[in-house]
Parts: structure tokens; sequence; C-alpha cells
């Protein structure tokens, strides 16, 4: 069955840092790839996502993420955060031909300091 | 551009009471999903619809039952609530992008 690790349970970060945030999944089949942003009371908004193709992806926000098959990682990357960025981040995959349903990880809290 | 509404918002019921969650999305969308969100655990699925009049059981479907009679809606109901079914709800929507909702904080006392 497939599942998703994120090993961060909190990540605090000085503004203008460059911070990554893991996630590793497991499955044997082929999977697409999301993250996903949580600000406090509010629903989830997606950051990027992989499908196909390249394997470095750009999201919203000036963050990105690449995709290492290898590995069975899918590290979410900005090289300067700022304090709106404090937020709960989700990485999830769903496997294809799977009617779609994500199966998140357990969520990593950045929290960026000024 | 409404996306996906849940309603209510909150609700504090009693155990043993029951309540349906609302879900109405405007995107056309055929797969509809809803999740329950509790601290440390992440998202985890519920029920999930492919189709106007079709359901099919997630991974912690117990205590809950999903209609799907609409397209555009798709209802979670607890038939007897448990303490154990405080949580955040969110449903979804979407293909290769799951549109959520606001959310759904339920406390059961």
């Amino acid at each position: 069955a497939q599942s998703v690790t994120q090993l961060d349970s909190q990540v605090p970060v000085f503004e203008e840092a460059p911070v990554e945030l893991r996630c590793n999944y497991s499955s044997s089949v082929s999977v697409y790839l999301f993250w996903y942003v949580q600000y406090p009371n509010q629903g989830l908004q997606l950051l990027l996502k992989y499908l196909s193709g390249s394997t470095l992806v750009k999201g919203i926000n000036g963050f990105e993420a690449e995709f290492n098959k290898s590995q069975t990682s899918f590290h979410l990357r900005k090289p300067s955060v700022h304090i709106s960025d404090t937020a709960e981040y989700f990485c999830a995959v769903s496997e294809v031909d799977s009617s779609y349903k994500l199966i998140f990880g357990s969520g990593t809290r950045l929290l960026v300091r000024p | 551009n409404a996306g996906v509404t849940q309603t209510p918002k909150f609700r504090v019921l009693k155990t043993g009471q029951s309540m349906t969650l609302l879900c109405a999305q405007d995107m056309n969308h055929e797969y509809m999903y809803w999740y329950r969100q509790d601290p440390g655990m992440g998202l985890r699925l519920i029920h999930y619809s492919v189709g106007e009049g079709t359901t099919a059981k997630g991974e912690v479907p117990d205590g809950y039952n999903v209609s799907r009679l609409k397209k555009q809606n798709f209802l979670l109901g607890l038939e007897s609530a448990a303490p154990s079914q405080t949580s955040v709800y969110f449903c979804a929507s979407g293909v290769t992008e799951a549109f959520f909702g606001q959310g759904t904080r339920l406390t059961v006392v």
C-alpha cells in the first residue's frame, strides 16, 4: 500500500533563508505527487504537482520540488522564505488509475522567524 | 467563483446525535472526496465518489455514510456521533488537482 512520510514535523527558519521540506513515499506503481499548503483555519491550497515530464516542478509563491524516482522522494524547496510562508505543508501522492485518491503525509509546520 | 463550499463551518454535537455535512462544487467535477484532519495525522480519506450515484469507501469509513444524488453535491452523514469523530472535515473535488473546501470543524461531546 502506498504511504507518505514527512520526517520533519516542524521546521524553524529565519526570514530570507533557504528551506527544504522533505517528503518520501512508497508505492509499487506509478504515482502523481503534490504539495499543498494550509494557512491557519483555512482549507488546503495546491502549491505544485508532478504528473509527468520534467522532474523539476515549479509552483506558486516561489516554491519548487524535484521528483526523484530512485529515492522515491519529492522534496519541496524555496531559496528565500518570507514571514508569510509560515503555514503547514502537506505532501500527497495518488497512484495512477486509482480514482485519484490522495494519500497525505502528516504535515510539516514551517515557522519563519524575523 | 465559489469552487467548493462546505456547510456548516462549525458544529457541536452530543454523543449519539446525527448530522449531515454538505459539500457543493460548481466546477462540474466527476470526482469528489471527504477527508478528516486530525493533529499529527494529516488528512485521511473517508469516502469518495467517481460520479453521480456512485460512492466508495476510503481509508477510515466506519461510522460515516455518504450520498451523491446530484453531481454537484456530496453529503457526509454521521448516524450516531462519537467523541472519536471530533475532527475537521474537508471536502474536495477534482482529478489531477483536488480543490478543497474551507472545512467543517466538528466537536462531539
